[in-house]
This record gives C-alpha cells, structure tokens and sequence, in this order.
C-alpha cells in the first residue's frame, strides 16, 4: 500500500523567500506529525494534527512557520521569508489513531536556503 | 520533559562484528520505547518497539531490551552487514495532556559496516 509521501523531494530557495512543503499521509490515517531533521541534529518535534482537533503548534520555532491540514488529509508546511538557518530536512508522519504510538515516516523534503 | 539521549557517532564497525548502540532516557510516565533506522535517502523507518518493562523488541537480527531499572533501551546486534550502514533513532513515545503520542528522538547514531 501506498506510504506517506512529501514534495518536493528538493527545494532550493532564496532568503526571505516563501516556501510550501507539501505531505499525504497514509490513507485513513488521522494524526500526522511534522519534523525537523537539521545536520548532526536529532528530529525536532514542529506540530502535530489530530482529526479536526486544533492541531499542536508548540514546537513552531517562530511565527515564519505555519501548517494546515485541509479535510483531515494532507497537510502543508509553509516557512514565510526564509532564512538560512531554516536549512534542513522536513519530515512528515502519521499515524492511524490518536492513541496509537508508531509513526509511519515520508521520505522528506530537503529545504536549502541560500 | 521527557528526553532520550544515545551514543554519538559515528560507529564504524568491521562486517560480523558485533553491534551495541546505547541509549538512556527520562521520561515522567510508562512510555513506549523504539528504534528507527533511517538507510541513506530514505525516511525514518520503525526497526523495533517495546512497550513495556522487560519487554524485548526484535527485528532483523537486531534487539533491544525495555529496562526501566536503568532507563535503558540499547540497540544489540550479534553479526552486523554492510546493508545495516545507516543512522539508527532511538525514541519515546508518551501519551501528554492531549492524549495523544508525542515522540521524542535522539539524535541518532551513524553507523557505517566496512566489508
């Protein structure tokens, strides 16, 4: 069956520029999790949705970051006026309940900010 | 807050050598426990899970023992392959005020097998 799959696979930008990452999760799975994955660092917890539930923003590192989940499915992270720390590996998972504790990972999107 | 800590990297390991990545947490409630292995260009993929104490998760040769004694969870492995290079996770998974599973990660451990 299909998995979780992100786009772009790349994304090369310019600072201050406006970028969307864009992810679909696993069919009929309700939470979905977005990451951070910088160089040398561990995955950084970005925001969680669950169902119509208001969804967690405490790990947005500034108000640049945003998400949305349109009818329960796919979900797009959008970083306004980059900036090159924000440089890193976007991952996205899900998984099928709210009580359920596997994630199911994309492959990411690799964001360059130069 | 809940936290995971594992072994830095990298590990260069020689084919059939055996294979220990440790890890440590801290976690205020009864989490779950996991390893994720992430291959090079490929997503995070879940490589076992423990759920409870003194549960043993395994999965293609590798184990990892819940020990909440000593708030452990190390990856083991008796006979490494080349095809087992890769960056391994090790995680917590706690149910928070939400009721939902928030998972916290380590910062993986690279593990490289020379032939």
């Amino acid at each position: 069956g299909a998995g979780v799959s992100q786009s772009p696979s790349n994304k090369v930008t310019e600072k201050g520029k406006d970028v969307e990452l864009r992810c679909d999760p696993i069919s009929g799975h309700t939470a979905l999790y977005w990451y951070r994955q910088s160089l040398g660092q561990g995955l950084e917890f970005l925001i969680y949705f669950q169902g119509n539930s208001a969804p967690d923003k405490s790990g947005l590192p500034s108000d640049r970051f945003s998400a949305e989940r349109t009818g329960g499915s796919v979900s797009t992270l959008t970083i306004q006026r980059t900036q090159q720390e924000d440089s890193a590996v976007y991952l996205c998972a899900s998984s099928a309940s709210r009580g359920t504790d596997t994630q199911y990972f994309g492959p990411g999107t690799r964001l360059t900010v130069l | 807050g809940n936290s995971v800590t594992q072994m830095e990297g990298p590990v260069t390991l020689s084919e059939e050598a055996f294979l220990t990545i440790n890890c440590t947490y801290t976690a205020t409630g009864y989490p779950s426990l996991f390893w994720y292995v992430q291959y090079p260009g490929e997503g995070l993929q879940l490589l076992l899970k423990a759920t409870k104490a003194d549960d043993k998760g395994s999965n293609k040769g590798f184990e990892a023992t819940y020990r909440k004694e000593t708030t452990s969870f190390h990856l083991e492995k008796g006979s490494v392959q080349v095809s087992d290079s890769a960056v391994y996770f090790c995680a917590l998974s706690d149910k928070n005020s939400g009721g939902y599973q928030k998972v916290t990660f380590g910062t993986g451990t690279k593990l490289q097998v020379i032939p």
